[in-house]
Formats: C-alpha cells, sequence, structure tokens
C-alpha cells in the first residue's frame, strides 16, 4: 500500500514563528502536493511539484513556500505564521504520466496559530 | 472554466436508502473524473472514478453516472450504511500544457450522515 505520512498530527504555533510540515511518501511517486482544507471551502492547493527541486504555485500560495531536496520527501513552510493559516493541511502524492490523476493522501497537520 | 460544483453541501440519508451527489462542469478538457472519501480524522482517498467516453461505473454499491452533454456527473450510494458517513469530494482532470502533467479540480465537497 502506498503511506504518506505527515510529520504531525497537532501542532500548535505563535503568530510569527517559523513553521515546517513534512511530508513523506514511499512509493516512488513523481507528483507532492499541499492542500489546507477549511469547512466550506474544501481543498485548497498550495503547492506542488512534479520533480525533485521543482515546484509550482498552487491557487492559495500566499505566505507558504516549499521544498523538495529528495523524491520521497516534500516540506511546507510558513515564514511567518499568522492567525488565519490555522487549518488542516493534507500532503498528497501521486504516480507520473496516466496515473497522476490517483492522488494519495496523508492524515493531515491540524494545525493551530495562536 | 476551471471550476467543479458540488451539491448539495450536506446530505442526511437513511439506512438502506440511496444517496446521489451532483457534480458540474464547464471545461470540455476534463478527462477524468474521480470521487473521493474522507472519514474524520483521515485524508480523502479515492473511491471511484470514470473517464467521459463511458456514462457509468459501477463498482460494489458506488456508481458513477456521466452525462457529458450535459456536463454532469453524480455519485450514487446504493443501500446506504452507516459506515458511509463522510465528506465525498468530486474532482476533475486535465492535462496541462507543459510536461504532460496532470491537475485535479476539485468541488467543495459534501458531507454525508447515514442514519441507523
Amino acid at each position: 500500500d502506498v503511506k504518506v505520512t505527515q510529520s504531525s498530527r497537532y501542532l500548535v504555533k505563535r503568530t510569527g514563528e517559523k513553521v515546517f510540515l513534512e511530508c513523506v511518501q514511499d512509493m516512488d511517486h513523481e507528483n507532492m502536493f499541499w492542500y489546507r482544507q477549511d469547512p466550506g471551502l474544501g481543498l485548497r492547493l498550495i503547492y506542488f511539484s512534479y520533480d525533485v527541486k521543482m515546484k509550482e504555485k498552487g491557487d492559495i500560495p500566499e505566505g507558504y513556500s516549499v521544498s523538495r531536496e529528495k523524491k520521497e520527501r516534500f516540506s511546507l513552510i510558513l515564514e511567518s505564521a499568522s492567525t488565519n493559516q490555522t487549518s488542516m493541511y493534507l500532503c498528497a502524492s501521486s504516480p507520473g504520466n496516466a496515473g497522476a490523476y490517483e492522488q494519495y493522501f496523508g492524515p493531515g497537520t491540524r494545525l493551530t496559530v495562536t | 472554466q476551471q471550476q467543479v460544483k458540488q451539491s448539495p453541501q450536506s446530505l442526511i440519508v437513511q439506512k438502506g436508502g440511496i444517496s446521489i451527489i451532483n457534480c458540474a462542469y464547464e471545461n470540455t478538457a476534463f478527462d477524468y473524473f474521480p470521487w473521493y472519501q474522507q472519514f474524520p480524522g483521515k485524508g480523502p482517498a479515492l473511491l471511484i472514478a470514470i473517464r467521459p467516453d463511458v456514462s457509468e461505473k459501477k463498482e460494489g454499491r458506488f456508481t458513477i453516472s456521466f452525462n457529458k452533454s450535459a456536463k454532469q456527473f453524480s455519485l450514487h450510494i446504493m443501500d446506504s450504511q452507516p459506515g458511509d458517513s463522510a465528506t465525498y469530494f468530486c474532482a476533475a482532470g486535465y492535462i496541462r500544457n507543459a510536461g504532460n502533467n496532470r491537475k485535479l479540480i476539485w468541488g467543495l465537497g459534501t458531507s454525508l450522515a447515514v442514519n441507523p
């Protein structure tokens, strides 16, 4: 089975802190994604990566950055956390080409910024 | 248009009933239509998917109906069970111009509760 793991299930940070969310997948997938999920707003894509050291902005990249130094690991960085970044963060991965539509999600990290 | 409109936002069904969730889209470039299921405390997981050359796909109690001319697709859950209570997301996929990469556009989700 594909496994996508996220470093923390719950995280509480203070406003202004730098926050790192880590995601690791074990199926050698080319593609990795970061989403945030808020009630009534569905899944919103923050950033995605189709290859190592490659990143592209999603729909809501402001206030976030990402890093993909190794194929299996995709990190989301909040440079200076703000209260409006309190949310559930979901990481996903998918294989390349024809399989790329099938995204496998991690369990999520619920981040609270106080 | 890159939107996928999903309805209803929430749905309550009695055990044994049929749950129906609808999605509509505008972009005719979409070539893949999946449904994802998310249980509380978990990430979404692919439930069933269809390509636009097929009008219906069935997997157990779950069926996707696809109407290409109307640009609509729906998820039907037959004999709904309390264990089906979850949030359901539809999505539509397309191939981006560069590098043959594929992207999903998501509906906002439907919270389904199946009463025992």
